[in-house]
């Protein structure tokens, strides 16, 4: 149980263009994702937290209008990355939370890698 | 700003042998702390956690410890194995709740034949 995706699992695209990258909680509802990008031998640093049917609350530093996270059920949530750069290659990882009382625990997604060339 | 830290950030261990990573973090309001394991290429995995109110949490073959008087954390492996391999990240949750969480920087466990 507690099994989140990610699709895709890789992108290349070029830069100028957007991409869509999905979390999606197979086996149970997620009040709250959270998205993460990681560069290379670096930890997770968090992007964002997204409430189902609210907006999205970023990290400081995050521009909110190039990392657009839309949450529209309580089993998805997307990241797209507007006009993309190559400085946006990286690898991004959601979890999501059952937010169960008493529940703190993330579930992680297996990662999308998007190289921007 | 609050942050977590680890001491080391490789390890090199024989197979068999125990291994220990350690981890520092700064909020003392902190009430939760998670070990995930994470593989080239895929996402965290979760290991074993722990709450505030606990100072010491076993798992299979993992335990984690917690002294809150210095703020610190560590995950014991027993019984290294190579399937072990791979890096370490300790994460704490400083507001409670549902909410973000803070990741070290992560070690990087190494077991050798």
């Amino acid at each position: 149980g507690a099994v989140v995706s990610q699709h895709p699992s890789w992108v290349i695209c070029k830069s100028g263009t957007s991409v869509k990258i999905e979390c999606r909680s197979l086996d149970f509802q997620a009040t709250t994702m959270f998205w993460y990008r990681q560069f290379p031998k670096q930890s997770l640093m968090l992007m964002a937290t997204s409430n189902e049917g609210s907006k999205a609350t970023y990290e400081q530093g995050v521009e909110k209008d190039k990392f657009l996270i839309n949450h529209a059920s309580l089993t998805l949530s997307t990241l797209t990355v507007t006009s993309a750069h190559p400085e946006d290659s990286s690898f991004y990882i959601c979890s999501a939370t059952p937010g169960e009382r008493g529940s703190y625990e993330q579930y992680f997604g297996p990662g999308t890698r998007l190289t921007v060339t | 700003g609050e942050s977590v830290g680890l001491h080391l950030p490789t390890l090199s261990v024989q197979e068999g042998d125990n291994s220990i990573i350690n981890c520092a973090y700064s909020n003392s309001a902190s009430d939760y702390f998670i070990w995930y394991k994470q593989e080239s290429g895929k996402g965290p995995q979760f290991i074993i956690d722990i709450r505030s109110n606990m100072d010491k949490r076993q798992g299979q073959r993992v335990t984690v410890l917690l002294n809150k008087t210095v703020k610190h954390l560590s995950l014991q492996i027993a019984a290294t194995q190579p399937g072990d391999s791979a890096v370490y990240f300790c994460a704490e949750n400083p507001q409670g709740g549902y909410n973000k969480l803070i990741f070290g920087a992560g070690t990087r466990l190494a077991v050798h034949p």
